[in-house]
């Protein structure tokens, strides 16, 4: 059965530095997304990705953050200059598309510690 | 360590019984629920959607129930096997979005099955 795949498991980085968190979606898959979980806390929503752009986006997802489909398989988050408060993980999801059901399929999750 | 975060409310049934597990959206507009359950390190994992032009629908052992006068949405667990023991999570997004919307989700109900 076809799944999302996240890349690290777990990443540990000190407070200010940049990290990158990569994701690979269902490869029949149109529409990427970005959650987060802190901690003990409910799933938040940060970005929708489809057709080489951002389709929305929560406050959350600040200046700090970006998203990347560099090329046919790989969807990236980063976070230029993280703190404290970013340690969580965080879920791709992928989807298939407007003529097809919306299910977002999760991936395992990246552990982010910022030290 | 101490654990941060907000309390889950917690359901505990016998094995065998079946559960309601209970969310209320606040959303008027969602008109596309679904329920995740999360397991322990994992990402959230699919279980049952449903349109808003339902009220009922079912699965293999589940059912989900829909409410909108109320803005209710419960989930029934038939036959409650050691397996379901995890968190439930609630979500809640616009189909009528194409499939992009990112989902609001609930803050979880986290299933306990006694044997």
């Amino acid at each position: 059965e076809p799944e999302v795949t996240q890349t690290p498991s777990h990443q540990v980085t000190q407070m200010g530095q940049e990290v990158i968190l990569r994701c690979v979606p269902i490869s029949n898959h149109l529409y990427f997304y970005w959650y987060r979980q802190i901690l003990g806390q409910k799933v938040e929503f940060l970005v929708s990705f489809y057709n080489n752009e951002i389709s929305e986006k929560s406050e959350i997802f600040d200046d700090q953050f970006s998203v990347e489909r560099p090329d046919g398989s790989n969807f990236t988050l980063k976070i230029r200059s993280t703190k404290l408060e970013d340690s969580a993980m965080y879920f791709c999801a992928s989807s298939g598309g407007p003529d097809t059901t919306h299910e977002q399929y999760f991936g395992p999750g990246t552990r982010l510690t910022v030290t | 360590g101490e654990s941060v975060g907000l309390h889950l409310p917690t359901l505990s049934v016998q094995e065998g019984d079946n559960s309601i597990i209970n969310c209320a959206y606040s959303n008027s507009a969602s008109d596309y629920f679904i329920w995740y359950k999360q397991e322990s390190g994992k990402g959230p994992q699919f279980i049952i959607d449903i349109r808003s032009n339902m009220d009922k629908r079912q699965g293999q052992r589940v059912t989900v129930l829909l409410n909108k006068t109320v803005k209710h949405l419960s989930l029934q667990i038939a036959a409650t096997q050691p397996g379901d023991s995890a968190v439930y999570f609630c979500a809640e997004n616009t189909y009528s979005g194409g499939g992009a919307d990112g989902l609001t989700f609930g803050k979880g109900t986290h299933l306990i099955i006694q044997p």
